[in-house]
């Protein structure tokens, strides 16, 4: 079955510590992104992968790292986490022309 | 000005009625323009994408795209408690998909 995998779905973290959001897929998609949802603002893209090696940011990086080492995962790394950075996190990538397809979501809250 | 705007609803239609969502975006490059649905807890879905002026339907759904006025929208026809959700108007331009806060459609039955 053609996907976008994230995990994990739920994380709670203490700010500072280090995380890994990871994100997979199976499509052989060149493109992939991150995005970001907050009530009210929607999605706000954070970084995005045209290719292996290949990224750049997007309308909201500060805070966020990411890396394309191979062409089916982009994980997003928050080297130290802040309570601003609780959110609803997608990941998705693109083949073609034909939009997105899309992560299940990753919760994230940071106290 | 937001890149994409959406009437920021909620709107509420009864079973079997029209739904319309609008959309407008400011940048005239904007080369295709997407509906995503996504219900509460859950991650966006596509429905409809266009590319051309004019109109595209499929099956309950038609979106229209008027590039002049900068302006897109959904008509859901005869709709279903199924149907309520938040739409998400999106636009591509290049490498970015830029996408409004969404409208959220509740049809009562």
């Amino acid at each position: 079955e053609a996907q976008v995998t994230q995990n994990p779905r739920y994380l709670i973290t203490v700010t500072g510590k280090k995380l890994t959001v990871t994100c997979s897929q199976n499509m052989n998609h060149e493109y992939m992104s991150w995005y970001r949802q907050d009530p009210g603002l929607g999605l706000r893209q954070i970084y995005y992968s045209m290719n292996v090696e290949v990224t750049d940011k997007g309308d909201v990086p500060e805070g966020y790292k990411v890396s394309r080492k191979e062409k089916r995962n982009f994980p997003l790394i928050l080297e130290s986490p802040s309570p601003n950075q609780t959110s609803l996190y997608f990941c998705a990538s693109r083949g073609g022309g034909f939009g997105y397809t899309f992560g299940s979501g990753t919760r994230l809250t940071v106290v | 000005q937001k890149e994409v705007e959406q009437n920021s609803g909620p709107l509420s239609v009864p079973e079997g009625a029209i739904a319309s969502l609008n959309c407008t975006y400011s940048d005239r490059g904007s080369q295709s323009f997407f509906w995503y649905r996504q219900y509460s807890g859950k991650s966006p879905e596509l429905i409809m994408f266009i590319y051309s002026n004019g109109d595209k339907e499929d099956g309950r759904f038609t979106a229209q795209l008027n590039k002049a006025s900068q302006y897109v929208s959904l008509l859901i026809r005869d709709s279903q408690p199924s149907d309520s959700a938040t739409y998400l108007c999106a636009v591509n331009i290049d490498y970015k998909l830029s996408f409004g806060a969404g409208t959220t459609v509740t049809v009562r039955a």
